[in-house]
């Protein structure tokens, strides 16, 4: 089956811009999590959904940050007056529960910001 | 919250030879420790996992050790090969209002298998 999808692969912006990046997890995962990872880096936690439950958003860096998850499927990460340290690949796994169920990862989104 | 700390961040072997990483976290409670691979370019791939309720587990030339006492856990890679260099990294589950959600990562293993 398919796996985690993400989209855009690659986004250039500029300084103060806005971005949006997409994440499709496995059908029938019911929780989603987002990941950044910059050059040389290891894996930074920033959000995650599970169900209808309230998101754990303890790992975003900023209000800047925020995400959504619409009928509990797809997901939007949105980056307001980017930055150039959010230059990073944005990665996002789904799994098919919490309390250690597999994660999977996506291929993820790189996101470079001039 | 949970903290994982991973060694060695690189490691070099020839070929044929074993190949160990290890990792520690803090947090006592924590019960699901994955590890990932990660090819230049690519998405982490999920390699093998394992849960606290054993202490190792094995997967053809890959194995992982766990000391729940000690909050330590290893990656035993045999006969390697070149393909097996990558990224490798540990992680253990973290907490979020009572259950358990997102992964805490290591840092990382860079590991080369000279020919």
């Amino acid at each position: 089956g398919a796996g985690v999808s993400q989209s855009p692969s690659n986004k250039v912006t500029e300084k103060g811009k806005d971005v949006e990046l997409r994440c499709d997890p496995i059908s029938g995962h019911t929780a989603l999590y987002w990941y950044r990872q910059s050059l040389g880096q290891g894996l930074e936690f920033l959000i995650y959904f599970q169900g209808n439950s309230a998101p754990d958003k303890s790992g975003l860096p900023s209000d800047r940050f925020s995400a959504e998850r619409t009928g509990g499927s797809v997901s939007t990460l949105t980056i307001q007056r980017t930055q150039q340290e959010d230059s990073a690949v944005y990665l996002c796994a789904s799994s098919l529960g919490t309390s250690g169920a597999k994660q999977f990862f996506g291929p993820g989104t790189r996101l470079t910001v001039l | 919250g949970e903290n994982v700390e991973q060694h060695p961040s690189t490691l070099s072997v020839q070929e044929g030879d074993s190949a160990v990483i290890k990792c520690t976290y803090s947090d006592s409670a924590s019960n699901y420790f994955p590890w990932y691979k990660q090819e230049l370019g690519k998405r982490p791939q999920l390699i093998i996992d394992i849960r606290s309720n054993v202490g190792e587990k094995k997967d053809q030339r890959i194995a992982v050790t766990l000391n729940k006492t000690a909050k330590h856990f290893s990656l035993h890679i045999t006969e390697t090969q070149p393909e097996d260099s990558a990224v490798y990294f540990c992680a253990a589950i973290g907490w979020y209002g009572g259950s358990q959600g997102n992964l805490i990562f290591g840092k990382g293993t860079k590991l080369s298998v000279k020919p």
